[in-house]
């Protein structure tokens, strides 16, 4: 079945860096890829949607500059987290779907876990 | 009201139970839903999707009811390794564009 593969799956940073997380769908073209940000004991909440060769959708409330999506190619979409904090630890995953298969679900990364210390 | 609202429970249903979940959404454009399970500290993985006329894989049946905007799960005879949160997805397309919205997920515990 289809794969994303999500990496690092975790990654402790100091305040002020920046991380980028990196989605790749390994055996299909991924027109959309989401990314996602899940708090302790919270559901996963939409940041963003990207399109390949498209600029990314944000969410209300969430800062396109702080959060920068590239979608460059059909099977990879990075999220870069910029000058992080700590308030931006959480789980980080991406999913990706091919137009027109939907019903089949999205196939989801495997989540990033960032601390920011 | 939420785009898609699911009762965060926890249920705690003995093994073999019977338990059913639903799920309301507001969108009633919306074109294509899903059940997703996410195990503790885990990435969701896909369930099952959800059809019109409704579908059953082994001891999990979704059901779709468009006219009062609810998809519903039934597990039958629950085991222990049911216990998860399960999600519920409702994704939209427009123009070309798919939006995906999470419910907030049912907590589910089996107990022995």
């Amino acid at each position: 079945g289809a794969v994303v593969s999500q990496h690092p799956s975790w990654v402790i940073c100091k305040s002020g860096t920046s991380v980028k997380i990196e989605c790749r769908s390994l055996d299909f073209q991924a027109t959309t890829m989401f990314w996602y940000r899940q708090f302790p004991k919270q559901s996963l909440m939409l940041m963003a949607t990207s399109n390949e060769g498209s600029k990314a959708t944000y969410e209300q409330g969430v800062e396109k500059d702080k959060f920068l999506i590239n979608h460059a190619s059909l099977t990879l979409s990075t999220l870069t987290v910029t000058s992080a904090h700590p308030e931006d630890s959480s789980f980080y995953i991406c999913s990706a779907s091919t137009r027109g298969s939907f019903d089949y679900g999205y196939t989801f990364g495997s989540g990033t876990r960032l601390t920011v210390v | 009201r939420k785009e898609v609202e699911q009762d965060p429970g926890p249920f705690n249903v003995p093994e073999g139970a019977t338990v059913a979940f639903n799920c309301t959404y507001s969108n009633s454009a919306s074109q294509s839903f899903f059940w997703y399970r996410q195990d503790c500290r885990k990435e969701p993985k896909l369930l099952m999707s959800v059809y019109s006329s409704g579908n059953e894989d082994g001891r999990f049946t979704a059901q779709l009811n468009r006219a009062s905007q609810y998809i519903s799960l039934l597990i039958r005879d629950s085991k222990l390794s049911d216990s998860a949160t399960y999600l519920c997805v409702v994704n939209d397309e427009s123009g070309g564009y798919q939006k995906v919205t999470f419910g907030t997920g049912t907590k589910l515990q089996v107990i022995p």
